[in-house]
């Protein structure tokens, strides 16, 4: 099975910039999705295909995916992104399936 | 605004069955592949079984596989699960969200406690 990889935490401070990143064996290759998820709260898609953000999330958060890396870059965090972020692939294998990242706790200092 | 409502979750023993439902408005339910997930307390996302548009093609995750039964009724905009032979590991919040490849509107989840 395809397996993806956060890390377990990341930590910055307000107004600098934060990278999440997502390993998975030639990821590249795949599409992916980044969810953020506040506590107590359901996720929400806040990335989807690589680079492309839904209507209502805000320009600072951008994607990109290369090689066996794909990474979320938030610009300019402000408390309000502290989170929960998984990202996520469609897989097409032996069978099909959806899968999950971890999932990266960002905490802005 | 779409809208995704799960209900039927609770506190079951170990055996047991569950149903699970998710009823969807202000989209085009008939049209909309559709997602559950799961997320066992304090951990992470994992994904449960997918329903194509029309219903025909299905998946499920290997931990629910031969236990599970994911169902659509699109002439009452619902999605349902059948969780039969439920484990203690089976406990989480269920989310139902629309799409498959990318989930782009989820529900609340309805919290599903397997124990004895």
């Amino acid at each position: 099975s395809f397996v993806l990889t956060q890390p377990p935490s990341v930590s910055v401070a307000p107004g600098k910039t934060a990278r999440l990143t997502c390993g998975g064996n030639n990821i590249g290759s795949k599409s992916v999705n980044w969810y953020q998820q506040k506590p107590g709260q359901a996720p929400v898609l806040v990335i989807y295909y690589d680079s492309d953000r839904p209507s209502g999330t805000p320009e600072r958060f951008s994607g990109s995916n290369s090689g066996n890396t794909a990474t979320l870059t938030i610009s300019r965090v402000d408390a309000g992104d502290e989170a929960d972020y998984y990202c996520q692939v469609w897989h097409s294998g032996n069978d099909h399936s959806v899968v999950f990242g971890g999932g990266t706790k960002l905490t802005v200092l | 605004e779409v809208q995704l409502v799960e209900s039927g979750g609770g506190l079951v023993q170990p055996g047991e069955s569950l149903r699970l439902s998710c009823t969807a408005s202000a989209f085009s339910f008939s049209s909309s592949e559709m997602t559950w997930v799961r997320q066992a307390p304090g951990k992470g996302l994992e994904w449960v079984s997918y329903i194509s548009s029309g219903g025909g093609t299905i998946y499920y995750g290997d931990s629910v596989k031969g236990r599970f039964t994911i169902s659509r009724d699109s002439a009452k905009n619902s999605l349902s699960l059948q969780m039969n032979s439920l484990r203690v590991e089976d406990t989480a919040i269920y989310y139902c969200a629309r799409g498959g490849s990318k989930l782009d509107h989820w529900g609340q989840g309805t919290l599903v406690t397997v124990s004895s």
